[in-house]
């Protein structure tokens, strides 16, 4: 079935480093993709998306580009900051099961 | 409303009681999602409502797991004769179609079961 894999964390940088959490995904047809933040305490909150190959989400200084020669979707930002530290997840929608499939989650921690 | 909003926000319950979360979508919603996501996992996906729709419940993990929609609205999860390892947190999320603009979560319910 339809899959997500991102790269396990925890991911500790300093302020103003560079990130890239990596995404990969296992799916039949186009999905549509999606990077998700979840700042502690909080609930889910969509960061960007991308409905079909090379479509570049982006937001917030974060950017993803949908490669389905790859079936990646990796998530980079060029200079993070101590407000970015949360735990971001990559999904897709299968439109063969009507539902956001999610990755396991990725931890993020940046330090002054 | 504004946002999806789920109640209670915390909820301690003892091994073997009834548990029910409640979900309150974004008005004009139709699609409603429950998803769980227990300590240092992802997020697993329990039940899905669309519209009038008979609802997806493949993601249940037993029996004891339901849920219902009333009136295209407001989504009540219910956890029967809880176990400890339904200590989790539970998370609603609404939708204005099919799911391809990305879903609206609400701060969820954190479940702990003593």
């Amino acid at each position: 079935g339809d899959s997500v894999t991102q790269m396990e964390g925890p991911v500790t940088l300093s302020e103003e480093a560079f990130l890239t959490i990596n995404c990969t995904y296992t799916a039949t047809g186009y999905p549509s993709l999606f990077w998700y933040v979840q700042y502690p305490g909080e609930g889910l909150q969509l960061l960007l998306k991308a409905t079909k190959a090379d479509d570049k989400g982006s937001n917030k200084g974060f950017e993803a580009t949908y490669r389905k020669e790859t079936t990646s979707f990796h998530l980079e930002k060029g200079s993070v900051q101590v407000s970015d530290s949360a735990v971001y997840f990559c999904a897709l929608f299968s439109g063969g099961y009507n539902k956001l499939i999610f990755g396991a989650g990725t931890r993020l921690a940046v330090h002054p | 409303g504004a946002g999806v909003s789920q109640s209670p926000s915390n909820k301690v319950t003892e091994k073997g009681k009834d548990v029910e979360l409640r979900c309150d979508p974004i008005s004009g919603h139709t699609a409603l999602y429950w998803y769980r996501q227990s300590l240092g996992q992802g997020l697993e996906f329990l039940i899905y409502f669309q519209g009038n729709s008979a609802p997806d419940k493949s993601g249940l993990p037993s029996d004891r797991f339901s849920a219902e929609r009333t009136g295209g609205s407001v989504s009540t999860l219910t956890i029967q004769r809880t176990q400890q390892e339904d200590s989790a947190v539970y998370l609603c999320a609404s939708s204005s179609g099919q799911g391809t603009g990305g879903y609206t979560f609400g701060s969820g319910t954190r479940l702990t079961v003593v």
